[in-house]
């Protein structure tokens, strides 16, 4: 069965510095990948998404992200965080039916 | 065009109740989800429909659980006689192919 990896569970950044929150996916053939951002108490919203083709994807809110298959990840990317980037994130994969979510990334955003 | 919605956003209830909760998915889109989400944890998947036919249901889905999207339209979760372990975020997803879910702002339940 798929699974999805985000190996940290909290981050904090100082408000315009870079970002990166990792996702490792688990699952034979390349699967559709996806980040979703949620904010307390809010239902999830679409950052971006990868089915094929270019391995690096551009999203909404400036964010980005890069399928590697040869480390079974997709990335995600900012280059300057801003204050009200402080969210949950999560890393889904989608296959056959079958979606499949990280446990998220919680972005704490340092003024 | 005004997304996924759900109803109601918030509910408390006691132990044994019933409760029902509705999505409507954005218009065009013939796929609609189901996922239940609790405090620290991604959406995890409890059912699928496609136009009113539901495709699967996770073995998360008990037997007090049951959904229904009559006409193919909008969707209704019911959770039978809760229980405090069904206290978490209901959330609701629909898409139009493969793969792009868009979601509703959930359901919050509480179970006293």
């Amino acid at each position: 069965a798929q699974s999805v990896t985000q190996p940290d569970i909290h981050i904090t950044v100082s408000e315009g510095a870079s970002l990166e929150l990792r996702c490792n996916y688990s699952y034979g053939a390349t699967p559709y990948l996806f980040w979703y951002v949620q904010s307390p108490g809010q239902g999830l919203q679409l950052l971006l998404k990868y089915f094929s083709g270019d391995t690096l994807v551009q999203g909404i809110k400036g964010f980005e992200a890069e399928f590697k298959r040869s480390q079974s990840s997709f990335n995600l990317r900012k280059p300057s965080v801003h204050w009200s980037d402080a969210a949950e994130y999560f890393c889904a994969s989608y296959n056959n039916n079958d979606m499949r979510f990280g446990a998220g990334t919680r972005l704490t955003v340092k003024p | 065009d005004t997304g996924v919605s759900q109803d109601p956003r918030h509910k408390i209830t006691k132990r044994g109740q019933n409760v029902t909760f509705r999505c409507d998915p954005i218009s065009e889109h013939n796929r609609l989800y189901w996922y239940r989400q609790t405090l620290g944890q991604g959406p995890e998947f409890l059912t699928y429909f496609q136009n009113e036919a539901q495709l699967e249901k996770s073995r998360l889905l008990s037997d007090r659980f049951s959904a229904e999207r009559p006409k193919g339209s909008f969707s209704t979760l019911e959770i039978q006689r809760t229980e405090q372990g069904d206290s978490a975020m209901y959330l609701c997803a629909s898409s139009s192919d493969r793969g792009t879910q868009y979601f509703g702002p959930g359901t919050r339940l509480l179970v006293l």
